[in-house]
């Protein structure tokens, strides 16, 4: 079974902090994604990579960046972080080019900015 | 362009009943489908998906899904409830890896 982990569950941070999420996928999977779920609004695409070096933005990057160094390790960072960053973060890895859009997803880290 | 309604934010059934969750997609070529689950606190799970196939689909845990092209829609059934059922589903369209939408969710509660 493909496994993604996610080092951190629970984070509380202060306002302007630098936080790392890491995540980690074990399936060799190509694409890595950052995800970020807030209630009623669903999950919404901050960034993706689709090889190792390589970032796409997703549908809301402000505030974030990402690193892939290796390809089992995906990570998203707050340079500064703020109160409208607390969320629950999701990890999701997928196959390469030929895959049709099945992620398999970390049990997500639930990060509260004070 | 590509779009997924789910009708839906709450869905509450006694335990043994049918469930319906209800999704219709929006999407200019053809698309794949899928249906994840998220218990509380935990990510998701795939329930099922459709890639152009047969388009009655089923899933784990007793889940099916129906696609309909004409009413662009892809409904997720259950004949019976059970309590281990109540979560979070989330229906996604997707055209590839990088052009995923997800539905705003529809909790799923289940009564004894």
């Amino acid at each position: 079974d493909v496994k993604v982990t996610q080092s951190s569950r629970y984070l509380v941070k202060r306002t302007g902090e630098k936080v790392f999420l890491e995540c980690v996928q074990d399936m060799d999977h190509e694409n890595m994604f950052w995800y970020r779920q807030d209630p009623g609004l669903g999950l919404r695409l901050i960034y993706f990579s689709y090889d190792v070096k390589m970032k796409e933005k997703g549908d809301i990057p402000e505030g974030y960046s990402v690193s892939r160094e290796k390809k089992e390790r995906f990570s998203l960072i707050l340079e500064s972080a703020s109160t409208n960053q607390t969320s629950m973060y999701l990890c999701a890895s997928s196959l390469g080019d030929r895959d049709t859009g099945e992620l398999f997803f970390g049990e997500g880290s639930r990060l509260t900015v004070l | 362009a590509q779009s997924v309604t789910q009708l839906d934010s709450h869905v509450s059934v006694s335990e043994g009943t049918p469930v319906l969750l209800r999704c219709n997609y929006s999407s200019s070529y053809s698309p794949s489908l899928f249906w994840y689950v998220q218990h509380p606190n935990k990510g998701l799970q795939l329930l099922l998906k459709y890639t152009s196939a047969a388009t009655l689909v089923k899933g784990i845990n007793g889940f099916e899904a129906e696609f309909k092209k004409s009413e662009t829609s892809f409904h997720l059934t259950k004949p019976s409830a059970h309590m281990s059922d109540a979560a979070e589903y989330f229906c996604v369209v997707s055209l590839g890896y990088s052009t995923l939408t997800f539905g705003k969710g529809t909790m799923l509660l289940v009564s004894p």
